[in-house]
C-alpha cells in the first residue's frame, strides 16, 4: 500500500524559511494537499493541488511537488505558524492518505 | 459562511454503537463529497470514510464492516454509524467537505468519541 513519510519535526528561526517535506513513491505523479493544525484546533487547508493557496492563506505559504518529494515552504516564518502540518493524497488502492505530520517550531 | 458542525460523540463501552452527525451550512451536502477523519489522542490524522455525491462510499480498512457513512439530503446532514466499537476507535472525529481533487475544506471542530469500559 502507498505510504507518505514526513519528518517528525522542523525548527526554523523567526523570519527564516521552513521547508516541510512529504515523501512517497513517485509522489510527483499524485496531487498533494497540505493542512495546518494548531493545538486544540481543527485542521485548516493551506495548500491544495500541489501549489495553490486558498483564500485567506498568506502568500508566505507555497508548495511544490516533483519526483519522490512534495514540499510545503513557509517563508518569513512567524510564531503564529507554529503548528502540525500534514500532507494528503488520494491513492486508488488506499483512498485518502495522510502523512504522519510534522511539528513546526519557530525559534 | 460555509461550515460543518459535528455532534454525537461521547463515552461508549467496547462493542457498543454510536452515530455521529455533521450539519452543513451554506452548501448542499448531496452536491459534493464529504468525509470523516479521526485523530486519536496525541496522534496524527487518519482518514475514516468518504461519500461521493452519487452515493458511492469508501472506508479505511480499519473500520470496514463496522462503520457506515450516510447522508440525509432532506436535512442536509452527514452521518457516521459506528458499530462494534473498539478501544482503538477512541479519537476526535472530524467531518469535512470535499472539493476538487480530493482536498477537504472546511473542517468542523470535531466530536470526541471515547471507547472504554
Amino acid at each position: 500500500s502507498y505510504e507518505l513519510t514526513q519528518s517528525l519535526s522542523v525548527s526554523v528561526a523567526l523570519g527564516q524559511t521552513a521547508r516541510i517535506t512529504c515523501g512517497g513513491d513517485n509522489i510527483g505523479g499524485k496531487i498533494v494537499h497540505w493542512y495546518q493544525q494548531k493545538p486544540g484546533q481543527a485542521p485548516v487547508l493551506v495548500i491544495y493541488r500541489d501549489n495553490n493557496r486558498p483564500s485567506g492563506i498568506p502568500e508566505r505559504f507555497s508548495g511544490s511537488n516533483s519526483g519522490n518529494t512534495a514540499t510545503l515552504t513557509i517563508s518569513r516564518a512567524q510564531v503564529g505558524d507554529e503548528a502540525d502540518y500534514y500532507c494528503q493524497v488520494w491513492d486508488s488502492s488506499t483512498g485518502i492518505l495522510f502523512g504522519g505530520g510534522t511539528k513546526v517550531t519557530v525559534l | 459562511e460555509v461550515q460543518v458542525v459535528e455532534s454525537g460523540g461521547g463515552l461508549i463501552q467496547p462493542g457498543g454503537s454510536l452515530r455521529l452527525s455533521c450539519a452543513a451550512s451554506e452548501f448542499i451536502v448531496s452536491h459534493t463529497y464529504m468525509t470523516w477523519v479521526r485523530q486519536a489522542p496525541g496522534k496524527g490524522l487518519e482518514w475514516v470514510s468518504l461519500i461521493f455525491s452519487g452515493g458511492s462510499t469508501y472506508y479505511a480498512d480499519s473500520v470496514k464492516g463496522r462503520f457506515a457513512i450516510s447522508r440525509d439530503d432532506s436535512k442536509n446532514m452527514l452521518y457516521l454509524q459506528m458499530n462494534n466499537l473498539r478501544v482503538e476507535d477512541t479519537a476526535i472525529y472530524y467531518c469535512a467537505r470535499g472539493a476538487g481533487s480530493n482536498w477537504f475544506d472546511p473542517w468542523g471542530q470535531g466530536t470526541l468519541v471515547t471507547v472504554s469500559s
